[in-house]
């Protein structure tokens, strides 16, 4: 079975950095490109990130880029997302995701406030 | 970035009735290499998104064949035919053609 646990929310203050960790398990974890996906209160869909399956290359929208880095450790089944000066429009819940699959994480909360 | 309009952005529909949801893109999805990557997600109310639809008309594993997705280039529609109360929820286009992926602002689907 495929699974996708997100970790590393909760509350930050606008300015700060937070590392949201996503251990796969149920998949060949390094075949696949992976992805996170943010959801603001009451709001839809935004992709946040997305990198290949070796790691080689990332990909961002212009709202993050510069300041969030998507990772992964292929040993470890495992993708991060090293979010720096952090702003309240952060503010969502991110999933992880196997690049817009029927595998998603539940999701991890981050709230940007003082 | 390609803007993808998803209307109508709800719907109220009884038991046993169909209904469509359109999403139109700004440039065409069809990628380089011949294939259309247009997806029809569905979010339940407290979960999170679940993929229903993937390259415009391929069910995924365990979705029942009422919904189907058709569609090209830059006009796509999900019908969903005999709804049943468990379909309620949002639902969203994706395109994951074109860096930035982007989605449909959603359509909320309530039973009358």
């Amino acid at each position: 079975e495929v699974q996708l646990v997100e970790s590393g929310g909760g509350l930050v203050q606008p300015g700060r950095s937070l590392k949201l960790s996503c251990v796969a398990s149920g998949f060949t974890f390094n075949n696949y490109w992976m992805t996170w996906i943010r959801q603001a209160p009451g709001k839809g869909l935004e992709w946040v990130a997305s990198i290949t399956n070796t790691g080689g290359s990332t990909y961002y929208p212009d709202s993050v880029k510069g300041r969030f880095t998507i990772s992964r450790d292929n040993a470890k089944s495992t993708l991060y997302l090293q979010m720096n000066s952090l702003r309240s429009e952060d503010t969502a819940t991110y999933y992880c995701t196997r690049t817009v699959s029927p595998y998603w994480g539940q999701g991890v909360m981050v709230t940007v406030s003082s | 970035d390609v803007v993808m309009t998803q209307t109508p952005p709800s719907l109220s529909v009884a038991i046993g009735q169909s209904v469509s949801i359109s999403c139109k893109s700004s440039q065409s999805l069809v990628y380089s290499d011949g294939k259309t990557y247009l997806h029809w997600l569905l979010q339940s109310s407290g979960r999170s998104p679940k993929r229903l639809i993937y390259q415009v008309s391929n069910l995924d594993s365990g979705v029942p064949d009422r919904f189907s997705g058709t569609g090209s280039q830059k006009d796509f529609t999900l019908k969903i035919s005999r709804v049943e109360a468990k379909d309620l929820g949002v639902y969203y286009c994706a395109q994951t053609t074109h860096f930035p992926l982007t989605f449909g602002s959603g359509t909320k689907l309530e039973i009358k």
